[in-house]
């Protein structure tokens, strides 16, 4: 059974400061997601990695994927308080067309 | 392009009674899940549809939860009778099969509080 793990799950940073998520997971998986969810919301995409050495960037995020060590990060530039929320990685057991498994998730929250 | 609709927003019942939800996935996507979050916890699989066949409901209670879709498109899902550990958020999502990117766009959501 697929497990995926985030850490921390509770991250309290400064504005404009750095600062890395991880999520490991247990099983071969070329594909990761990860998600923001704020508050009430629902689950907003916000990167798609689906081979090893996979970068994507937004904005102030980054995610990367390291499909050998079963990790992906998502970097943190210079936080501001818009992006407080909590942010979940989810794997795809199978690559392809199979329900993700969510890691527990980590609560961002940015204080000035 | 419309996301995925999810009804109600909110629902509030006492233990025992039944409940049903209902999800209308992105318009061309032949794969639907049904989702359970626990509050503080990742949503966690339900049941997933590929059409209108059931792919995966291995993780389903089926006891007391049930879900269709009989055209393939619309879903529902219920529960009889609810128990208080289900209160939680159930999330609809829909993806497209294939072998590239099969992101899960997700619904909002229903807001289930069991008292």
């Amino acid at each position: 059974e697929l497990k995926v793990e985030q850490n921390p799950l509770f991250l309290s940073m400064q504005e404009g400061k750095n600062y890395t998520i991880y999520c490991n997971y247990s099983t071969t998986s070329d594909r990761l997601y990860w998600y923001r969810q704020d508050p009430g919301k629902s689950l907003e995409s916000l990167f798609v990695l689906l081979s090893n050495g996979a970068v994507k960037q937004e904005g102030r995020l980054m995610a990367s994927l390291d499909t050998k060590a079963r990790l992906s990060t998502l970097h943190i530039t210079a936080a501001v308080h818009d992006l407080s929320a909590t942010y979940f990685c989810a794997v795809d057991p199978r690559s392809g067309n199979t329900p993700l498994v969510f890691g527990k998730g980590t609560r961002l929250s940015v204080i000035a | 392009e419309a996301g995925v609709a999810q009804s109600p927003r909110y629902k509030i019942i006492e233990k025992r009674q039944s409940v049903a939800f209902w999800c209308n996935p992105i318009s061309g996507h032949a794969t639907l899940y049904w989702y359970q979050q626990i509050l503080g916890q990742g949503p966690k699989l339900l049941i997933q549809f590929q059409n209108n066949g059931v792919v995966d409901d291995s993780q389903l209670p089926k006891d007391r939860f049930s879900a269709e879709r009989l055209k393939g498109v619309d879903s529902t899902l219920k529960i009889q009778p609810a128990k208080l550990e289900d209160s939680a958020v159930y999330l609809c999502a829909s993806s497209q099969p294939g072998q590239g990117n099969t992101e899960a766009f997700f619904g909002q959501g229903t807001r289930l509080t069991v008292v």
